[in-house]
């Protein structure tokens, strides 16, 4: 299986500050990569397909980048609806695997 | 719009079965598969497993394998997921997922509670 991790596990920022998360695949799966954001009692949402296309109607503070084993997740200006908890997720190859979640905190 | 919409919270005992439907709507339902990913409380998510709702193919995370049985009946665009020999380990939110290849569409979850 395809170990997917990301980093930082936890993350605290400010509205306003500009973020970035890491995921790292433990083989390549150019570019077949995914983000989600979860909020509590709720299901994940898609941000990002394809590591870097944005779904429709994500705001375009969301930005997502890499291939082959690295990607990166950066909101350019944290605002307060984005305090959640972000997953990676890799559709290269069965099984598909998510991170186990980086958790956006207020600072 | 697309919809997944789920069967209510379950609570079993240790060794039962349980089955979570997912009513799809606002899409042509044999178009997409259908994923399962489940989350147990305070966890990440486990993928596990799919189903052309075409076809019937399917396919399972190793770690179900001989315990889910994934299933659809296309006449109501509703898709099912069977999870036999229920543990405590079990106790999770269920969700359905719409996928061409990533997860465009979830459901809102289920929640299914193994406890004796």
């Amino acid at each position: 299986d395809i170990q997917m991790t990301q980093s930082p596990s936890t993350l605290s920022a400010s509205v306003g500050d500009r973020v970035t998360f890491t995921c790292r695949a433990s083989l390549s799966i150019t570019s077949w990569l995914a983000w989600y954001q979860q909020k509590p009692g709720k299901a994940p949402k898609l941000l990002i397909y394809k590591a870097s296309s944005l779904e429709s109607g994500v705001p375009s503070r969301f930005t997502g980048s890499g291939s082959g084993t690295e990607f990166t997740l950066t909101i350019s200006s944290l605002q307060p609806d984005d305090f959640a908890t972000y997953y990676c997720q890799q559709y290269d190859t069965y099984p598909w695997t998510f991170g186990q979640g980086t958790k956006v905190e207020i600072k | 719009q697309v919809q997944l919409v789920q069967s209510g919270a379950e609570v079993k005992k240790p060794g039962a079965s349980v089955k979570v439907s997912c009513k799809a709507s606002g899409y042509t339902f044999t178009s997409y598969d259908i994923n399962w990913v489940r989350q147990a409380t305070g966890q990440g998510l486990e993928w596990m497993g799919w189903m052309n709702p075409n076809s019937g193919n399917r396919g399972y995370a190793q770690k179900f394998q001989g315990r889910v049985t994934m299933t659809r009946n296309t006449s109501i665009s509703t898709a099912y997921m069977e999870l036999s020999s229920l543990r405590s380990e079990d106790t999770a939110v269920y969700y359905c997922a719409r996928s061409g290849s990533y997860l465009g569409h979830w459901g809102q979850g289920t929640l299914v509670t193994v406890s004796s």
